[in-house]
């Protein structure tokens, strides 16, 4: 089946410094890639939606400045938290359409904390 | 946005009982997917269903989506231990934007 995987798994870092996090599909090509925030006890919200050789697309109310997105490849999107605050702490779940789009496959998820 | 209005969002039943999980919109989607999450994992999908009225069984999990592609449901007979943790119900908007449900967390005693 279809995976996709999430580097790093977990990750704390200091207020003000910068957080990647890569979200790859290992087995398929994905046009499309979503990037979701999810808090504790809350569903997933959607963040962007990021597509191959194109400038992501954001959801209402999520700064772009910030959450910069980046898929360079058809087997790796990035999500860079920008000057993380401690309203950042989140679990960041990626997720990737294969060519055909009708199913999303979804990473493993990232949790950050900062401090 | 469209929104998803899942309920109950907390069920904690003993191991045998039969159980159904609800997912409401006002809105009709293009098809409607069933996620299942452990605590700090990723969601895994369980079923997608895209036409109005459908039923889909996956072992003791039946799936269905109404006639209007409005709503959906799922049913867990004879619950497990196994079966505990977090549903959650996925709308497609459009382009594989997907709009999420609260979640249902249940809690299968034994």
């Amino acid at each position: 089946g279809a995976v996709v995987s999430q580097h790093p798994s977990w990750v704390i870092c200091k207020s003000g410094t910068s957080v990647k996090i890569e979200c790859r599909s290992l087995d398929f090509q994905a046009t499309t890639m979503f990037w979701y925030r999810q808090f504790p006890k809350q569903s997933l919200m959607l963040m962007a939606t990021s597509n191959e050789g194109s400038k992501a697309t954001y959801e209402q109310g999520v700064e772009k400045d910030k959450f910069l997105i980046n898929h360079a490849s058809l087997t790796l999107s990035t999500l860079t938290v920008t000057s993380a605050h401690p309203e950042d702490s989140s679990f960041y779940i990626c997720s990737a359409a294969d060519r055909a789009g009708e199913t999303q496959y979804f990473g493993p998820g990232t949790r950050l904390l900062v401090l | 946005t469209q929104l998803l209005e899942q309920s109950p969002q907390f069920l904690s039943i003993q191991e045998g009982e039969n159980l159904t999980v609800y997912c409401n919109s006002s809105s009709v989607f293009s098809s409607l997917q069933w996620y299942r999450q452990e605590p700090g994992e990723g969601p895994v999908l369980l079923v997608t269903v895209v036409t109005g009225g459908e039923v889909k069984k996956l072992k003791r999990l039946t799936f269905q989506f109404g006639d209007a592609r409005k709503d959906s449901s799922l049913h867990i007979t004879a619950a497990q231990p196994g079966d505990t943790g977090l549903y959650l119900c996925a709308g497609d908007q459009g382009a594989q934007k997907l709009v999420f449900g609260q979640g249902t967390r249940l809690t299968i005693n034994p």
